[in-house]
């Protein structure tokens, strides 16, 4: 069965550092979704992209956290200069299209120290 | 803006039990989907189900059903003779366009 990749699983960083997280969506999937989740809560999205663009990042803090899908297939999503506060779960899912089900990966646990 | 409210934060049975977890929502648009998602430990969402808001048509799938009521806003989610592999956090979210919010999520945890 098809699954959505990221690596790492998890990762440690100290504060002003620099960190990355990689995405590989299910083959045929043209929309990948960036999510934080912050322990206790629900996901909430950071960007979407619709092949290589960007749909919407409205909610992605930009002075310090970017995101490409420079091919359209996998994605990559940093985050620089980390802070305390960016401590959380970070899930990539993809779908077919917008709309259609969400399909998520396994995440990536971020601590920044 | 759209809205979605679990307001059940925790919930624990005895294996066999049914269980329901309540959600509702708010949103100003007549065209939408609801989701369920279950997040076990190990931390990957996993999608339960889709439903468009022109269908109120309960489901069954399995052990799992699902009750729409577009009247009362709600997407109640039943797990029926529970067993310990269900226990993990379950997220109701709303879809009018193409983005999700999810709900704060209800963790269910199955004693055996």
């Amino acid at each position: 069965e098809a699954e959505v990749a990221q690596s790492p699983r998890y990762k440690i960083t100290e504060k002003s550092q620099a960190v990355a997280f990689w995405c590989d969506p299910i083959s045929g999937h043209a929309t990948l979704y960036w999510y934080r989740q912050i322990l206790g809560q629900g996901p909430e999205l950071l960007v979407q992209f619709q092949d290589e663009s960007v749909v919407d990042d409205s909610q992605l803090p930009k002075d310090r956290f970017s995101a490409e899908r420079l091919k359209g297939v996998d994605s990559t999503l940093k985050i620089q200069p980390a802070e305390l506060g960016d401590s959380a779960m970070y899930l990539c899912a993809s779908s077919l299209e917008p709309l259609h089900e969400q399909y998520f990966g396994p995440g990536t646990r971020l601590t920044v120290t | 803006a759209q809205k979605v409210t679990q307001a059940q934060t925790e919930i624990s049975v005895v294996e066999k039990e049914d269980v329901t977890l309540d959600c509702v929502y708010e949103t100003r648009d007549t065209t939408y989907y609801l989701f369920w998602y279950k997040q076990p430990p190990s931390g990957e969402l996993v999608f339960l189900i889709r439903r468009n808001s022109f269908d109120e048509q309960n489901e069954i799938s399995g052990r799992y059903s699902w009750n729409f009521q577009k009247s009362t806003s709600s997407f109640n989610f039943t797990i029926t003779a529970s067993q310990v592999v269900d226990s993990a956090v379950y997220f109701c979210a709303l879809s009018p366009d193409y983005k999700l919010s999810f709900g704060a999520g209800t963790t269910v945890t199955v004693r055996a």
